[in-house]
């Protein structure tokens, strides 16, 4: 397995409930991502972290809210979601310097959420 | 814009034959990276094989190989000798540094699975 986990690994929630998604790597990458992974669709880029800054948000509706307390972390916070917003949802990692030659992201094992 | 293409929503090989994934994309950039990416049943995406753009040589990793045409804008994988454990779902994907982070677009992903 790589060095990126999440919790939790499954999760139903209520349109009503508020809830955090977490991911943690341990690789020493600077550079986090968000994805949204449904059925026949493209992987969808959610949001980027750069050394805890905010890089991306690709028009993510607010009932999404990241947080990236430092380089290791990144939390994904929801609340009032609809049943369309049930994927998983996969942490990735990535060093932010191409002279490194290693810019592939590391990918977690995704949280499966369900929006009942 | 860019984007990826995967023709192929699933795909069947017998084990210890071979085959092709096929993979376009589209950009007008000149630095790019292009990458297979596996994601098993129930189990974490991780990294097959990655190709620089400005590289001519085709990248190979054991029994992974691309063939990449950069005219064309064509990335297709070859999996020679065909493995059970090679069954997974196959993403090709596209990166290119804008702005001082990374842009990575995935494709809509082929399904591959490998009989005995």
């Amino acid at each position: 397995e790589t060095g990126v986990t999440q919790t939790p690994r499954h999760l139903v929630m209520g349109m009503t409930n508020k809830k955090s998604l977490k991911c943690e790597q341990h690789l020493g990458h600077n550079a986090m991502y968000w994805y949204k992974q449904s059925a026949k669709k493209p992987l969808e880029l959610m949001f980027v972290y750069n050394f805890k800054e905010q890089t991306e948000n690709n028009s993510v509706p607010s009932r999404f809210s990241p947080e990236c307390p430092n380089s290791s972390h990144l939390f994904l916070h929801l609340h009032t979601l609809q049943p369309e917003d049930s994927a998983l949802y996969l942490c990735a990692s990535s060093r932010d310097n191409l002279a490194e030659s290693s810019y592939e992201q590391y990918f977690g094992p995704g949280t499966r959420l369900t929006v009942t | 814009a860019q984007t990826v293409t995967q023709s192929q929503p699933e795909m069947s090989v017998q084990e210890a034959e071979t085959v092709t994934l096929s993979c376009t994309y589209d950009t007008s950039e000149s630095n790019y990276y292009l990458f297979w990416y596996k994601q098993p049943p129930s189990r974490q995406m991780i990294l097959v094989i990655r190709q620089e753009a400005y590289k001519q040589q085709n990248a190979t990793e054991n029994r992974f190989s691309v063939n990449f045409q950069k005219a064309a804008k064509s990335f297709s994988l070859k999996i020679s000798d065909s493995q059970l454990g090679d069954t997974a779902m196959y993403f090709c994907a596209f990166m290119t540094p804008v702005g001082g982070t990374y842009k990575y677009i995935f494709g809509t992903g082929t399904r591959l699975k490998v009989l005995a």
